[in-house]
């Protein structure tokens, strides 16, 4: 069974600095997609940035980015410029194409420090 | 706006009653979901829908009952079997996930259920 996990339960981070939430996953498809949702203390669920296992070159999304290790099996999110409003739990998504369910991360509490 | 409503934002019981919550969506999506999220243990999803009239158990289904009457709305129902039912509750949707290529889940601004 596919499974994701995020091995920091909380971080923090400096504003203005950059940051590295990490998310290791396990799986035999070699097709897939990895996500990293945001959720802010509001609780509503974002979609931050999304990678097809099949492109080599890492998504990226104004502030955020990914770096994507196939091999490796890890996916990675860095965040640059660390901003107040980036303060939130933020998971680590897995599903395969044509498959009926995400998997989640249990999640990163990231805390923005003024 | 298209999107997800979840209602109500807040929401307590007495400990042995049935309780349901709403969900409904305008965004067209085949594909409906909930989720149970408590702290420390990320997102367990309890039902899915694909279709009307359809829908599948998750990982923590016991306590739980949901319908599939309309493509816009998926009730959740949390039974007085559910030993543990204070949590926050998330619903999604998305395109079916078996035929796209685009596998976002859109997600409503959940439900905080809380047992007296």
């Amino acid at each position: 069974a596919q499974t994701v996990t995020q091995s920091q339960p909380e971080m923090s981070v400096q504003e203005a600095e950059t940051v590295t939430l990490s998310c290791t996953y396990d799986t035999s498809e070699s097709d897939y997609y990895l996500f990293w949702y945001k959720q802010p203390p509001s609780r509503q669920m974002i979609l931050v940035i999304r990678q097809e296992a099949y492109k080599q070159q890492n998504a990226t999304e104004n502030r955020f980015s990914v770096n994507f290790q196939k091999a490796a099996k890890s996916f990675s999110l860095k965040i640059s410029d660390s901003q107040l409003g980036d303060a939130a739990m933020y998971f680590c998504a897995y599903s395969r194409p044509r498959d009926d369910k995400i998997i989640f991360g249990k999640g990163t509490r990231l805390h923005i420090l003024p | 706006d298209g999107g997800i409503t979840q209602s109500p934002k807040y929401l307590f019981r007495k400990e042995g009653q049935n309780v349901t919550l709403s969900c409904e969506q305008n965004l067209n999506h085949d594909a409906m979901y909930w989720y149970r999220q408590d702290p420390g243990q990320g997102l367990r999803l309890i039902y899915y829908s694909q279709i009307v009239n359809d829908f599948q158990k998750g990982d923590i289904a016991e306590g739980y009952s949901v319908s599939r009457e309309k493509k816009e709305s998926f009730p959740l129902t949390v039974t007085s079997a559910q030993k543990n039912p204070t949590a926050f509750y998330l619903c999604a949707s998305s395109i079916d996930l078996r035929t796209g290529a685009y596998n976002e889940q859109f997600f409503g601004p959940g439900t905080r259920l809380t047992v007296l």
